[in-house]
């Protein structure tokens, strides 16, 4: 079992609603990561944190909003969504940048 | 350009036929080389990390082999439930995880 929990599993959105992606670990890491995977590809890198501030972003259009509001625990806000932002959103940990990366199960999401 | 190319990309094998995937990768400053596995619908699930050239990791039916341009994932006698999509990702000096578009393995009974 991973422990990198994300919630929800599923979200349904409108083009118009505002959500968030909710991720947390137990595990002491320091460094925190968003994943965005559509299907049949591999995942793509969308935002690092390390030691709770952002030290990567892959160009990740405004519309996605990420927030870090402790060691444990990292959000992702949806605004203003695209058909095409449907994908499978993962979270992972890693003791530091550089160490090994533990994936959540993800949350599916439907941009309608 | 940093790059991780995995082959091949489907496999289909008998129950207990065993065989290998490959993971081939040109990156500047590897910092390590990372194995996964992927169910559907589900977060990839590690398996090993491998740092330099002649290091061997084993788990169960799994075997993982690094030289300087490539790794193998050697899979011994394989069951129906080692099914699953195998990720390769290198971690090039940046610290940014660099993924290969994965070998999907079906195993038959």
């Amino acid at each position: 079992d991973t422990e990198v929990t994300q919630t929800p599993k599923h979200l349904v959105m409108g083009m118009t609603n505002k959500k968030s992606l909710k991720c947390e670990q137990h595990m002491g890491h320091r460094a925190m990561y968003w994943y965005k995977q559509k299907a049949k590809k591999p995942p793509e890198l969308m935002f690092v944190y390390s030691y709770e501030k952002l030290s990567i972003n892959e160009s990740v259009p405004s519309r996605f909003s990420p927030e870090c509001p402790n060691s444990s625990l990292l959000n992702l806000h949806l605004h203003a969504l695209q058909p095409e932002d449907s994908a499978l959103y993962l979270c992972a940990s890693s003791q530091d940048q550089g160490n090994t990366i533990y994936f959540g199960e993800g949350s599916w999401l439907t941009v309608v | 350009e940093d790059q991780v190319t995995q082959s091949p990309e489907a496999l289909r094998l008998q129950e207990g036929e065993s065989s290998s995937l490959n993971c081939s990768y040109t990156v500047s400053g590897l910092r390590g080389l990372f194995w996964y596995r992927q169910d559907p619908g589900k977060g990839p699930e590690f398996l090993f990390t491998l740092y330099s050239a002649g290091e061997e990791k084993e788990k169960e039916r799994l075997k993982a082999t690094l030289t300087k341009k490539e790794s193998f994932l050697h899979i011994t006698a394989p069951k129906p439930e080692d099914s699953a999509t195998y990720l390769c990702a290198v971690m090039d000096s940046s610290y940014k995880l660099i993924f290969g578009s994965g070998t999907r393995l079906l195993v038959r009974p």
